[in-house]
């Protein structure tokens, strides 16, 4: 069974502080990495993707991954009340069909 | 921004009834996907499609789900005979192609099956 593993939180953090959050997978011949956001009752909607290791930034979001030790993680800096989502770690593995396999899921709460 | 679009946004419905989901891709995608996600849990895949066959399906894809593409713009998950554990929120998702192609969601079909 591939897993994906995320923390569930919550992780509560000051306006304008940096969220840390971090996600581990299973699959070592996983190839693609994404970062989705979802807010309660609405559907999970893309923040970034990464596939190389090392750090990709996209304006107040980086991601960073460790193939090696099967480790993703996501960086909120100058967090905003509107961050306060649960934040989906997937992972797509070596499959025909590009299925997204998702962690549970971290709920983060920026707190004014 | 293209988006995809999935109708109805709920449905209510009895146990043993049939059930037809309805997803607009994204126009220029060629990958489709069906997820489920039960209240409180994580986000399920059910199913990939390309080409006009299954590319993959997971263990829940059982006989009582199918998925079809009737014409050109529509792609639909049906499921035969609901069960009460069949409720649950379904996302439609497409990629423009496979592997590093981001998937983009639909608004989701919540169903309740009584």
């Amino acid at each position: 069974q591939k897993e994906v593993e995320q923390n569930s939180g919550p992780l509560s953090v000051p306006e304008g502080a940096i969220a840390s959050l971090n996600c581990t997978y299973s699959d070592r011949g996983s190839q693609s990495f994404f970062w989705y956001r979802q807010y309660s009752g609405k559907s999970p909607e893309l923040i970034m993707f990464i596939y190389s290791n090392g750090d990709k930034e996209d304006g107040r979001f980086t991601a960073q991954l460790n193939k090696a030790s099967q480790y993703v993680s996501l960086l909120i800096r100058d967090s905003q009340p509107s961050d306060s989502a649960t934040y989906l770690c997937a992972v797509i593995g070596k499959a025909a069909g590009n299925k997204l396999t998702f962690g549970g899921g971290t709920r983060v709460l920026v707190k004014p | 921004e293209p988006e995809v679009t999935q109708t109805p946004s709920h449905q209510v419905t009895q146990m043993g009834q049939e059930v037809i989901l309805r997803c607009v891709p994204i126009s220029n995608h060629l990958y489709f996907y069906w997820y489920r996600q039960i209240l409180g849990q994580k986000v399920e895949f059910l199913v990939s499609f390309y080409n006009n066959e299954i590319s993959e399906k997971s263990e829940i894809f059982d006989d009582q789900f199918s998925v079809e593409r009737p014409d050109g713009s529509n792609f639909t998950l049906k499921i035969r005979s609901t069960k009460l554990e069949d409720s649950a929120m379904y996302f439609c998702a497409s990629s423009a192609g496979p592997y590093q192609e981001t998937q983009y969601f639909g608004p989701g079909t919540r169903l309740l099956v009584l």
